[in-house]
This record gives C-alpha cells, sequence and structure tokens, in this order.
C-alpha cells in the first residue's frame, strides 16, 4: 500500500461544479503540499499546510491531522481548472523526506 | 522573475551517452532537488543539495551524479544513459531545508533510445 493515497485517480467535472480530491496519508508528518501540473507543463505549488484550513482564490485546503486526510476543493471551477493535482507529505522525525501520491486527473469541461 | 529554469525542454539521447540537465535557480534558495516522473508513480527524488558544495543521494540515485558549486545552479549527469531512463525530470527549489513550498522548474522530458 502506497503511503500518500489520493482519490479519485480521475474526475470529470462540468464547469461551475464544486470538486473535491483527497489525499491519505500512513506516516507522520510535518507539513503536506498540494501541487498543480498542467498537461505538458511543469508543476507549482498551490498550499503548503500543517494544520487547519488554507484558501487561495477559489481554491480551499483542509488538513486532518488525528485523521491523517486532506482534502483539496475548487469552487466554480473551470476549463483552465483542468489539471494533474498532486499531494504530498514531509514526513517527520528522522526520516524527512518528501513522499509523492500519483496524482489525481481533473478534467472540467465547458 | 525566472524562479527555476531547466534547460533542455526535451533531449533524446542513445544508450551509453552522456549529457547533463542544467538546473539555475534566482531565488537564493539553499535547498535543491532532481525529481523524475514516471507513468503511475509518484515522483521520485534523485538527489538533493542543502546548501552550496553539500549533495546527498534520494530514493534513486543510480545513474545519475550531480554537483553544487554554487547557490544558484544544481546540474544533473547522467553518466551513461539507459533505456529506463526515460522520463521527465524536474528540478526544484525551496526557501529552507524541509517545511517551505517548493518551486519547480518546467521539466525535461528524456528519451533514451
Amino acid at each position: 500500500k502506497n503511503e500518500v493515497e489520493q482519490s479519485p485517480q480521475n474526475l470529470t467535472a462540468q464547469e461551475g461544479e464544486f470538486i473535491t480530491i483527497n489525499c491519505s496519508y500512513s506516516v507522520g508528518i510535518s507539513a503536506l503540499h498540494w501541487l498543480q501540473q498542467h498537461p505538458g507543463g511543469g508543476i507549482v505549488s498551490l498550499f503548503m499546510l500543517s494544520s487547519g484550513k488554507k484558501k487561495h482564490g477559489r481554491l480551499i485546503a483542509t488538513i486532518n491531522i488525528q485523521e491523517k486526510h486532506s482534502s483539496l476543493h475548487i469552487t466554480a471551477s473551470h476549463p483552465r481548472d483542468s489539471a494533474v493535482y498532486i499531494c504530498a507529505v514531509r514526513t517527520s522525525g528522522a526520516t524527512n523526506k518528501l513522499i509523492f501520491g500519483t496524482g489525481t486527473l481533473l478534467a472540467v469541461q465547458p | 522573475n525566472a524562479g527555476v529554469t531547466q534547460t533542455p525542454k526535451f533531449q533524446v539521447l542513445k544508450t551509453g551517452q552522456s549529457m547533463t540537465l542544467q538546473c539555475a535557480q534566482d531565488m537564493n534558495h539553499e535547498y535543491m532537488s532532481w525529481y523524475r516522473q514516471d507513468p503511475g508513480m509518484g515522483l521520485r527524488l534523485i538527489h538533493y543539495s542543502v546548501g552550496a558544495g553539500i549533495t546527498d543521494q534520494g530514493e534513486v540515485p543510480n545513474g545519475y551524479n550531480v554537483s553544487r558549486s554554487t547557490t544558484e545552479d544544481f546540474p544533473l549527469r547522467l553518466l551513461s544513459a539507459a533505456p529506463s531512463q526515460t522520463s521527465v525530470y524536474f528540478c526544484a527549489s525551496s526557501r529552507g531545508v524541509w517545511d517551505s513550498p517548493l518551486h519547480f522548474g518546467n521539466g525535461t522530458r528524456l528519451t533514451v533510445t
């Protein structure tokens, strides 16, 4: 079982819909990152969080440390949100490494 | 604001050839790293550096070499390319070593035939 699991793997939505992407992890962490990768493009950091909730524009990221779970929400989705969304965790303790999920491919149709 | 610059964007090599992937950042970041991205797998760490003159191995270092002579540059060398090194390579940097946002380059798509 992967230490970082994302769901769903693929998601198709209609423009305007509210979208949720989930990330579960099985290790102790010091921080969790959400990243965005457009097709053929580079990777952009959206959020880094270690507790609670962060909001940037139409994007909201939450984390529940006790449940080892994070969600990325997109409100009023738009075709330009179509991308791969990647969750990555920074492990705590001596190992201290970054573990990436395999990503969620989101397609927002007009 | 250049951020992290990777070159080349695309490269085709024959088995056994060597090459260097360039990575430069202009944000005075201490931490730099190289990842490879393969279908169906998360990004995997090849090598990283916590400052000029300091490098260390990541999860998949075999077949790759790095050096960090300046804060700005962190080149990745393929010593003798193999088809298994066909991948997309990303360079990343961050201000702090561990808990700072990551800044990625645009990637290098490498094909080894």
